[in-house]
């Protein structure tokens, strides 16, 4: 059973540029959220989708934005990008009818932005 | 709004020693907690969750952790540590009000295990 896979692993990005990152979700898994986790801090929830319509948003602003596919897979696109944008990105996919008792997370994508 | 707080970012222990990390949680209903562990470079692996059960919750790797509701704490702990137990900690409780159902995290605790 293949985890869930996030790609790219590294990025660097100049400051005002747009990014994209992917996330594919564990094989049967339905429910997808974007997490960003600045260096020494804890991973902060960006938002969720389910059934490939956004599910809940935490407290970032509209420049980030994100889809979901049929197949569950998931981008998270993040315009203007900022210095403050630097972080690991994590996604974590969860199973039908689990809510966030099952989060299963991926290796994340560092981002950089000069 | 749910939160947690993680007493002490760094845990300094030698191996063969008793670990405990401790975990503060704030929530207006009854919560589900979560302890992560991350290795350098790798995302988040779960150790062990609460969601209502027993209030003591075996996870992997000999971790283990107690859900008190009337200090509010679900603190984590193994009997004898190891080397391979280095890394980041992070606690966790589930927000199930308006952001969806999303993991509301600590800041982490920085496990190191001295020979």
């Amino acid at each position: 059973e293949t985890g869930v896979t996030q790609s790219p692993t590294h990025l660097i990005k100049t400051r005002g540029q747009q990014v994209t990152l992917r996330c594919s979700s564990q094989s049967g898994h339905n429910t997808v959220s974007w997490y960003q986790q600045a260096l020494g801090q804890g991973p902060q929830f960006i938002f969720q989708y389910y059934r490939e319509e956004e599910n809940g948003r935490g407290n970032f602003p509209p420049r980030f934005s994100g889809l979901q596919f049929p197949n569950y897979s998931s981008e998270l696109n993040v315009n203007a990008l900022e210095l403050d944008d630097s972080a690991l990105y994590l996604c974590a996919s969860s199973p039908p009818g689990s809510g966030n008792t099952e989060a299963f997370f991926g290796q994340g994508t560092r981002l950089t932005v000069v | 709004a749910q939160s947690v707080t993680q007493l002490g970012s760094h845990v300094s222990v030698s191996e063969g020693a008793l670990v405990l990390l401790r975990c503060n949680y704030s929530s207006s209903v009854p919560p589900y907690l979560f302890w992560y562990v991350q290795y350098p470079n790798q995302g988040l692996q779960l150790l062990l969750k609460y969601t209502s059960a027993a209030t003591l919750v075996k996870g992997i790797n000999g971790f283990e952790a107690e859900f008190k509701k009337s200090e509010t704490s679900f603190h984590l702990t193994k009997p004898s540590a190891h080397m391979s137990d280095a890394a980041e900690y992070f606690c966790a409780v589930s927000d199930k009000g308006q952001a969806g159902t999303a993991l509301i995290f600590g800041k982490g605790t920085t496990l190191s295990v001295s020979s």
